[in-house]
């Protein structure tokens, strides 16, 4: 079946670094990524919207300077945390389907503590 | 406006209870999408079941079934003879036909623990 990998499965750094998270799909294209972010024991909360070759589509309150969305190709989405500070520390987690309509498939996870 | 409510925030029983997770959703749309997924406490979201708008039929995979009401705007899970591997969050999702990239919108999930 199709699978999402996500690279790193977790991450612990500084306060001010940058940090890149990967999603890729790999065994289908998508044109179509996204990107949730989870805080513990509260459900997924759509960041923004990922579109191969254009810009993405942000949700309301999400900074679009703070996280950086880039994808490049069918297969890569990534997700860039600028100057990371704790308030950023949580669950981030990507998805992408390989039609509307037909299921999600998600990545792993990835675990951002900022210390 | 779209919305997924999953009013239980925590259910516990003891093995071989059966459970309900119950589902409401509320869509202006007459083409959508539902879907359950389970989160272990791994994280990894796992993918249970879709359902699109026109299709009422209930399901029955091993011990989980799925029961849709469109006249409830209802997608209500059913775990029959639960075991402690069914531990985890479980979330209820929309998709509606109208939306052009497929996004999910997410009930706030129930957690369900099974004690042995």
């Amino acid at each position: 079946g199709a699978v999402v990998s996500q690279h790193p499965s977790r991450v612990i750094c500084k306060s001010g670094t940058s940090v890149k998270i990967e999603c890729r799909s790999l065994d289908f294209q998508a044109t179509t990524m996204f990107w949730y972010r989870q805080f513990p024991k509260q459900s997924l909360m759509l960041m923004a919207t990922s579109n191969e070759g254009s810009k993405a589509t942000y949700e309301q309150g999400v900074e679009k300077d703070k996280f950086l969305i880039n994808h490049a190709s069918l297969t890569l989405s990534t997700l860039t945390v600028t100057s990371a500070h704790p308030e950023d520390s949580s669950f981030y987690i990507c998805s992408a389907s390989e039609m509307i309509g037909q299921p999600q498939h998600f990545g792993d996870g990835t675990r951002l503590s900022i210390l | 406006a779209q919305k997924v409510t999953q009013a239980q925030t925590e259910i516990s029983v003891v093995e071989k209870e059966d459970v309900t997770l119950d589902c409401v959703y509320e869509t202006r749309d007459t083409t959508y999408y539902l879907f359950w997924y389970k989160q272990p406490p791994s994280g990894e979201l796992v993918f249970l079941i879709r359902r699109n708008s026109f299709d009422e039929q209930n399901e029955i995979s091993g011990r989980y079934s799925w029961n849709f009401q469109k006249s409830t705007s209802s997608f209500n899970f059913t775990i029959t003879a639960s075991q402690v591997v069914d531990s985890a969050v479980y979330f209820c999702a929309l998709s509606e036909g109208s939306s052009n990239t497929g996004k999910l919108i997410f009930g706030q999930g129930t957690t369900l623990q099974v004690k042995p």
